[in-house]
């Protein structure tokens, strides 16, 4: 069965630099959801779009910006990067329409050195 | 404001032992409590959801447990074998909140041979 694509599975980057990570959700899925994950903790939602329209907003640096596609593919934009971005950056998706599973891609680790 | 948190950090358990991993959540608004594994280097993975008319819900090994009444959520996995060792998160899941996920710090789970 398919599952959510992310890319690049590992990025470095020099602080200031940008950033771009890409998502292909579940085929038919309507709703895409960002994660970051700092080492040791639990994953902290960004953002999220449903039907290509951003839906909800969490702890997501005015620095960082997503985008939904036509194709329902996604991308998170991050800008004037600084070391505590390093992190792991999950996207989700899922059917929101009377389902509760969201289903995780294997993430995009970003080192900022 | 809204947390969900887990006890424990970390839990060894012996293989063919049951393991009971604890939440407690302060959102009583919440519709479901989600239950996700998560392996080293991957994305955290569904295992099982419960919604918050519900005080039980079984799965295959895995039994959630649900009381409103201290806003307590507990994961048992039955007969914990090797392919169980993994950090797991609670999760609280609101429909008016977009479904988005507010995640609690996870418990990794060693499973002794």
């Amino acid at each position: 069965a398919a599952g959510v694509i992310q890319s690049p599975r590992h990025l470095i980057k020099e602080k200031r630099e940008t950033a771009t990570l890409k998502c292909y959700p579940i085929p038919r899925h309507d709703t895409v959801y960002w994660y970051q994950q700092g080492p040791g903790q639990d994953p902290q939602f960004l953002i999220s779009f449903y039907e290509k329209m951003q839906s909800d907003k969490g702890s997501i640096p005015d620095r960082f910006s997503a985008q939904q596609f036509s194709d329902y593919h996604s991308e998170l934009n991050m800008s004037s990067l600084e070391l505590g971005d390093s992190a792991l950056y999950f996207c989700a998706s899922s059917l929101v329409r009377g389902e509760t599973e969201a289903f995780f891609g294997q993430g995009t680790r970003l080192t900022v050195v | 404001g809204e947390s969900v948190g887990l006890h424990l950090p970390t839990l060894s358990v012996q293989e063919g032992d049951n393991s009971i991993i604890n939440c407690a959540y302060s959102n009583s608004a919440s519709d479901y409590f989600i239950w996700y594994k998560q392996e080293s280097g991957k994305g955290p993975q569904f295992i099982i959801d419960i919604r918050s008319n519900m005080d039980k819900r079984q799965g295959q090994r895995v039994t959630v447990l649900l009381n409103k009444t201290v806003k307590h959520l507990s994961l048992q996995i039955a007969a914990t074998q090797p392919g169980d060792s993994a950090v797991y998160f609670c999760a609280e899941n609101r429909e008016a909140a977009g479904n988005k996920l507010t995640f609690g710090g996870g418990t990794r789970v060693l499973v002794k041979p």
